[in-house]
C-alpha cells in the first residue's frame, strides 16, 4: 500500500494568512492526488484533482502543486470558511490511501 | 447535477451485520466505479474497497476480506456496503463516493454525505 504522510497535523493561523500542507506519498503516485476540505459531520469536499486541477466551483486562493511523491495545497489568504480539516488523497491504485489531516484552527 | 445519497443512521449491536445504501442520479450509474471509504473517531480516513456498477466486480481492503461484501441495484442505480460480525471498532461515519473519469484523467469527486454507524451493545 502507498503510504501518505501529510504534515502539519494540525495549525493555528488568521484570516488573511497564507497557508501550506504537504503531502509525501512512499512511491510515485504521478499527480495522481486530490485534496479535500471537511468540515465536522460532513463529506469530504473536492478541492483539487490530478494534484493541482481546481474542482469546478471551488475558489482561486486554493492551488495544489507538487510531482512524484511530494505536494502541497495552498491557501493565498485564509478565509474565515476555510477552517475545517484537509486531507490528501492518493488515487494512484487501490487500495486508495489517505494522509492523516491537518486540522485548520484560528489563531 | 450528481447527487449520490446514503441511508441512514443506524445503530447495531456487536456481531450484527450493516448494510448501507447510496442512491446516484445525475449521471449513467454504470459508467463509474463506486468506491466505500469510512471515518472512525479519531482515526482517519480508511478506503474499504469499490465496486464497478457495470460488471457488479468488485475489490476489497484487505483488512476487510471475509466480512464485507459490495453490491449493486441497477434497476435502480443504487450501491450497497454490507459489512458483517460488527464489532466497537466499527462505529464510524461510511461513505460512498464515486470515480469519475473524463479526458483521461480519473479521480473522485462527489462523495455520498455519509451513514453514521455506532456499534454499541
Amino acid at each position: 500500500d502507498i503510504q501518505m504522510t501529510q504534515s502539519p497535523s494540525s495549525l493555528s493561523a488568521s484570516v488573511g494568512d497564507r497557508v501550506t500542507i504537504t503531502c509525501r506519498a512512499s512511491q510515485g503516485i504521478s499527480n495522481s492526488l486530490a485534496w479535500y476540505q471537511q468540515k465536522p459531520g460532513k463529506a469530504p469536499t473536492l478541492l483539487l484533482y490530478v494534484a493541482s486541477r481546481l474542482e469546478s466551483g471551488v475558489p482561486s486562493r486554493f492551488s495544489g502543486s507538487g510531482s512524484g511523491t511530494d505536494y502541497t495545497l495552498t491557501i493565498s489568504s485564509l478565509q474565515p470558511e476555510d477552517f475545517a480539516t484537509y486531507y490528501c488523497q492518493q488515487y494512484y491504485n487501490i487500495p486508495w490511501t489517505f494522509g492523516q489531516g491537518t486540522k485548520v484552527e484560528i489563531k | 447535477q450528481v447527487q449520490l445519497v446514503q441511508s441512514g443512521a443506524e445503530v447495531k449491536k456487536p456481531g450484527a451485520s450493516m448494510k448501507v445504501s447510496c442512491k446516484a442520479s445525475g449521471y449513467t450509474f454504470t459508467a463509474y466505479y463506486m468506491h466505500w471509504v469510512r471515518l472512525a473517531p479519531g482515526q482517519g480516513l480508511e478506503w474499504m474497497g469499490r465496486i464497478n456498477p457495470n460488471s457488479g466486480g468488485t475489490n476489497y481492503a484487505q483488512k476487510f476480506q471475509g466480512r464485507v461484501s459490495m453490491t449493486r441495484d441497477t434497476s435502480i442505480t443504487t450501491a450497497y456496503m454490507e459489512l458483517s460480525t460488527l464489532r466497537s471498532d466499527d462505529t464510524a461515519m461510511y461513505y460512498c463516493a464515486r470515480f469519475y473519469c473524463s479526458g483521461g484523467n480519473c479521480y473522485p469527486d462527489y462523495w455520498g454525505q455519509g451513514t453514521l454507524v455506532t456499534v454499541s451493545s
